[in-house]
């Protein structure tokens, strides 16, 4: 059974740092892995995609990268902003059909940016 | 943003009695999903649809069923609900490239 781990499960770091958000994941068998933001009391953000056949994807600040041989991915962010406060979650899908396909989602990073 | 909404966004109810929460999309996708999120448990699938009329069980589906009679609609129901499906309710959808959308949710206490 696919089971995704997200380390640390919080972060506060000062403005303007660059910083890395972990994910790891316990079977290969990927067919991509989803990065996305979520605000209290709000619903999930999409952020990046990355599908199983490639090694990164970056969208402005973010830059999201995949080792699928040994489980990992990282989420880097330039230049954090005080704006980029959040909990962050990595979802991987498997490479199943049916059900066994579905997203299998980290419990999160909690992100503080202090000003 | 993609168009998805969730009805009601706050309820609560009593134990025993039957919940239907409602998902709305704009963006004709095939593909609508229920999620549950409770703290040390992150988020898990309930049940998800392919197309109107065909859905299948997802992690945590007992005590839940779903509907789909149109594509813009998925419809989630707690027959009985218990204290334990206290949760919040996210909605999903996804897209062509498989990145998901995910509704604002509906905050649910079972007293």
């Amino acid at each position: 059974k696919q089971e995704v781990t997200q380390i640390p499960a919080a972060l506060s770091v000062p403005e303007g740092e660059n910083l890395v958000l972990n994910c790891s994941f316990t079977d290969s068998a990927i067919y991509n892995l989803q990065w996305f933001r979520q605000d209290p009391g709000k619903g999930l953000t999409s952020l990046l995609l990355i599908q199983s056949s490639q090694r990164e994807q970056t969208s402005g600040r973010l830059n999201a990268s995949l080792d699928k041989s040994s489980g990992r991915s990282t989420l880097y962010i330039a230049a954090s902003q005080p704006g980029d406060s959040a909990t962050y979650l990595c979802a991987v899908r498997g490479n199943y059909g049916g059900s066994q396909g579905n997203l299998i989602f980290g419990k999160g990073t909690k992100l503080s940016v202090k000003p | 943003d993609a168009g998805i909404t969730q009805s009601p966004r706050h309820k609560v109810t009593e134990t025993g009695t039957p919940v239907t929460l409602r998902c709305h999309q704009t963006e004709n996708h095939r593909y609508m999903y229920w999620y549950r999120q409770d703290p040390g448990h992150g988020l898990r699938l309930i049940h998800y649809s392919y197309g109107v009329k065909d859905t299948d069980k997802g992690e945590v589906s007992d005590g839940y069923s779903v509907s789909r009679s149109k594509t813009e609609d998925f419809l989630l129901t707690l027959e009985s609900a218990t204290s334990s499906q206290t949760s919040v309710y996210f909605c999903a959808i996804s897209d062509s490239t498989d990145t998901q959308y995910f509704g604002p949710g509906t905050r649910l206490t079972v007293l």
